[in-house]
């Protein structure tokens, strides 16, 4: 059974702070993504990395997927309030075709 | 266009009971997949439906049974409820199967067990 451990569990930091959130396994994943989740709603999907060593930013998120696709991390800078909830890293098993892993999860809290 | 849309939003049951939750795709997505989410264990992998067939299942007991109707929409039972299945379910519709597209989340519902 292929495994996603997240790091940290939870996270609370000031506004303006920057942080990193990690997603490790030892299994090759074909494909990683992000979610957030937020209260009283499901995960939404943030992006999507499938190439060993890629870089893709949205604003002031930078994720980056491992060079043998094991690992990947989310690097937020200068946090805001409206970044807080519930980060999830999701991998695609290698082959395709079978059902996305999910990691636990790192709740995080930007407290302005 | 409407998102995923899924029914009830809440629902409490004893022990013993049995529950079908409800989940509506968006419009033209095929793959449904259903998750359950505790704060112990995460997301977890429950089963797929594509064109009325399932695709994939997780490691859950016979307990857990799904089914999609011709119109995509997808229902989920779990008989002889347990506490331990108090949980989020989540639905999640794809145009594809889950790894190949994006997965489209609907709000879930909430589950409470006494």
């Amino acid at each position: 059974t292929q495994l996603l451990e997240q790091s940290p569990q939870f996270l609370s930091i000031q506004e303006g702070e920057n942080l990193t959130v990690y997603c490790n396994s030892s299994s090759v994943f074909s494909s990683l993504q992000w979610y957030r989740q937020e209260p009283g709603e499901g995960p939404v999907l943030l992006v999507t990395v499938v190439t060993g060593g890629e870089v893709k930013k949205l604003k002031r998120l930078t994720f980056q997927f491992g060079d043998a696709r094991k690992d990947s991390s989310l690097h937020i800078t200068a946090a805001q309030p409206g970044d807080t909830g519930l980060y999830l890293c999701a991998g695609v098993p290698s082959p395709g075709n079978t059902p996305l892993v999910f990691g636990k999860g790192t709740r995080l809290s930007v407290i302005a | 266009k409407a998102g995923v849309t899924q029914t009830p939003r809440y629902l409490i049951k004893t022990r013993g009971q049995q529950v079908t939750l409800s989940c509506s795709p968006i419009s033209g997505h095929r793959s449904v997949s259903w998750y359950q989410q505790t704060p112990g264990q995460g997301l977890q992998f429950l089963f797929e439906y594509f064109s009325e067939t399932q695709r994939n299942k997780g490691n859950f007991p016979g307990r857990f049974s799904g089914r999609q109707f011709s119109n995509s929409r997808s229902e989920m039972n779990v008989s002889t409820l347990e506490l331990g299945d108090s949980a989020l379910y989540l639905c999640a519709s794809s145009l594809e199967w889950a790894g190949k597209e994006t997965q489209y989340f609907g709000p879930g519902t909430r589950l409470l067990v006494l």
